[in-house]
């Protein structure tokens, strides 16, 4: 058990839905981390917040937007869904950023299908 | 997005065998990182690396932060069929916000 909490661990939904997924990190992690991953495309960083900023955006669409609330927990919202946005969305956390601090411990995973 | 080269894509050896599996870049890191992901899981951390040079074991598990800080490697010893997976390399860049960016994993599959 990584310490890093992601709900729901499956999601279906229609196209043009809304979705939230969620993310509690370790203990004393201030940094979370969103990767999405798809079977053809390896992991992905979609965004990372540190202490409720973002730090760093990666190939995130505008469809996409995510949060870090002062209780460090994370959301990340995805709407107007597609079918391509399929894929496992992970979370993780590390403490900061740099050095050791770098090490992300990944959570289970949300699995998210749009029929 | 930026990925790093991650090779071999796929390995099927006989238990017992070693392996092999590196990771190149273009840039330059300050961090490597190994991780292996079982189905349905989330990546695991296997080692973690910080200097140019390092070598580090974990078990039967040993990665190498290259000299030119644009490579690492992953070697496992006398492998069992537990170490079946996808084994991830991540790094961050020098100069980066912190964002780990990922190679695209090799699948590891052993016979017994």
């Amino acid at each position: 058990d990584s310490g890093v909490t992601q709900t729901p661990k499956h999601l279906i939904t229609a196209t043009g839905q809304r979705v939230t997924l969620r993310c509690s990190p370790r203990s004393g992690d201030l940094s979370v981390y969103w990767y999405q991953q798809s079977l053809d495309q390896g992991l992905q960083f979609l965004i990372q917040y540190y202490n409720g900023e973002e730090r760093a955006k990666g190939n995130i669409l505008e469809r996409f937007s995510a949060q870090q609330f002062p209780d460090l927990h994370s959301e990340l919202n995805l709407s107007s869904l597609e079918l391509g946005d399929s894929a496992l969305y992970f979370c993780a956390s590390s403490v900061g950023t740099g050095g050791l601090y770098t090490e992300a411990f990944f959570g289970q995973g949300t699995r998210l299908t749009v029929v | 997005g930026q990925q790093l080269n991650q090779s071999p894509q796929s390995m099927f050896i006989q238990e017992g065998e070693d392996v092999s599996m590196n990771c190149t870049s273009s840039s330059i890191f300050n961090t490597w990182l190994w991780y292996k992901q079982d189905p349905g899981e989330g990546p695991v951390l296997l080692i973690a690396l910080y200097k140019a040079g390092e070598l580090t074991s974990n078990g039967r598990l040993t990665a190498q932060f290259g000299i030119t800080r644009k490579d690492s490697f992953l070697n496992i010893s006398a492998s069992i069929p537990s170490d079946v997976g996808i084994y991830f390399c991540a790094g961050q860049k020098a100069g980066s916000q912190g964002n780990l960016i990922f190679g695209k994993g090799t699948k590891l599959s052993v016979k017994p």
